[in-house]
């Protein structure tokens, strides 16, 4: 199996516009986590999704993020606009089922000039 | 509510000497434990995990960590670290309660290795 896969890897963009981040699980499991590390927060978990149903976002900092996850094997985290504040590595991670270990991306890291 | 405390931001020890990283944790519950590490530019990768079975547990690349519930402590050991150890490690305690998810990740325990 490949592993959790995020792309981009990388993504430089300009304050204002609009970014999404992909993440596509290892096949087979059926929960799905989104975090951001940033040094001064160190990691932070925004939003899982069990079964492809968001359970709890309470961690998404604002309205200005959304994350959807279609199906089973694509999840995406939006940031419109975006502000140099959101500059963070993003994890992706997935796990068979809620409390088993979670398999990480290897992260976007963003930057927002 | 959980928390969980790194007790050391930065660990630094020689090549071929034992490895200890002490995290305190505190929670209402029964909680799962965890051990991640991440390399420089990388994702994390699990360790080991405790799921309330030994309360030894051992990991990859020769790390282990024993839960002790009466020092709410899961410290994480190895009796000789390699250069290739030499990344972050991270303390992890979950809870899971019907529907409801909590994780809570450590600050994270930078880990040098000198030759």
């Amino acid at each position: 199996d490949a592993g959790v896969i995020q792309s981009p890897r990388h993504e430089v963009t300009e304050m204002g516009q609009e970014v999404t981040l992909r993440c596509k699980p290892i096949s087979g499991h059926n929960s799905l986590f989104w975090y951001r590390q940033t040094m001064m927060r160190g990691l932070e978990l925004l939003i899982y999704f069990n079964n492809n149903v968001p359970i709890d976002d309470s961690g998404m900092p604002e309205d200005r993020f959304s994350a959807k996850m279609p199906n089973a094997s694509f999840s995406t985290l939006k940031i419109q606009p975006s502000e140099p504040r959101d500059s963070a590595v993003y994890f992706c991670a997935s796990s068979l089922h809620l409390v088993e270990s979670e398999f990480f991306g290897p992260g976007t890291r963003l930057t927002v000039l | 509510a959980q928390s969980v405390t790194q007790l050391d931001s930065h660990v630094s020890v020689s090549e071929g000497t034992p490895v200890l990283l002490r995290c305190n944790y505190s929670s209402s519950y029964s909680p799962s434990l965890f051990w991640y590490v991440q390399h420089p530019n990388k994702g994390l990768q699990l360790l080991l995990k405790y799921t309330s079975a030994a309360t030894l547990v051992k990991g990859i690349n020769g790390f282990e960590a024993e839960f002790k519930k009466s020092e709410t402590s899961f410290h994480l050991t190895k009796p000789s670290a390699h250069m290739s150890d030499a990344a972050e490690y991270f303390c992890v305690v979950s809870h899971s309660g019907g529907s409801n998810y909590k994780l809570t990740f450590g600050k994270g325990t930078l880990l040098t290795v000198n030759p």
